[in-house]
């Protein structure tokens, strides 16, 4: 069964200052899809950003990117000039590919503050 | 489109009480899922569907939890009765094949007193 870890339950960052938010994941998949989203305190689930296995090249998002390190397993969440607004719970998610009926493999989350 | 909509937005029922869930999922969507969200336990996928039919319930916590799914635009969870441990953040959410992303509703805040 696929997993998926965030192993920092919390982190910090100065509003402006760059911060970056891990994941790691199992699977034996070739074909798979990666998530961020984001859950501020308002609870609304928001997408922040999608991978392709396939595609070599990370996503970028504004502000957000990733780095994808498909070999190591690894996807991690960059957020660049942080702001205020970005303090929220941020969740990595995995996706099979075909025939998986778009079910998501969620990590425990990470909480992000952002001090002004 | 309008996303994924749920009602009622908040809850406080009594303990025994039934308690039903509603979901509208986006329109054109061919998968909804149902998902509980606590402190303790996280957020835990509860069951899902695909074109109406019920794929996994294995997240079911016990018999108290029922879904359904009549339509496409349409799908209930229902907890009869319910209990205080029930207490908990009841997500729905919604996706097609392309573009394969997942949405969610706003949430139910469900508290069982």
């Amino acid at each position: 069964a696929q997993t998926v870890t965030q192993s920092q339950p919390e982190m910090s960052v100065q509003e402006a200052e760059t911060v970056t938010l891990s994941c790691t994941y199992d699977t034996s998949e070739s074909d798979y899809y990666l998530f961020w989203y984001k859950q501020p305190p308002s609870r609304q689930m928001i997408l922040v950003i999608r991978q392709e296995a396939y595609k070599q090249q990370n996503a970028t998002e504004n502000r957000f990117s990733v780095n994808f390190q498909k070999a190591a397993k690894s996807f991690s969440l960059k957020i660049s000039d942080s702001q205020l607004g970005d303090a929220a719970m941020y969740f990595c998610a995995y996706r099979r590919g075909e025939g998986s009926y778009g079910k998501l493999t969620f990590g425990q989350g990470t909480i992000l503050t952002v001090h002004p | 489109d309008a996303g994924v909509i749920q009602s009622p937005r908040h809850e406080v029922t009594e303990m025994g009480q039934e308690v039903t869930l509603r979901c509208k999922p986006i329109s054109g969507h061919n998968s909804l899922f149902w998902y509980r969200q606590t402190m303790m336990r996280g957020l835990e996928l509860l069951i899902y569907f695909n074109n109406n039919v019920p794929i996994d319930d294995s997240g079911m916590p016990e018999d108290r939890f029922s879904a359904k799914m009549p339509n496409a635009s349409f799908s209930t969870l229902k907890i009869q009765p319910s209990e205080p441990r029930d207490s908990a953040v009841y997500f729905c959410a919604s996706t097609s094949r392309v573009p394969d992303t997942q949405y969610f509703g706003p949430g139910t805040r469900l508290t069982v007193l």
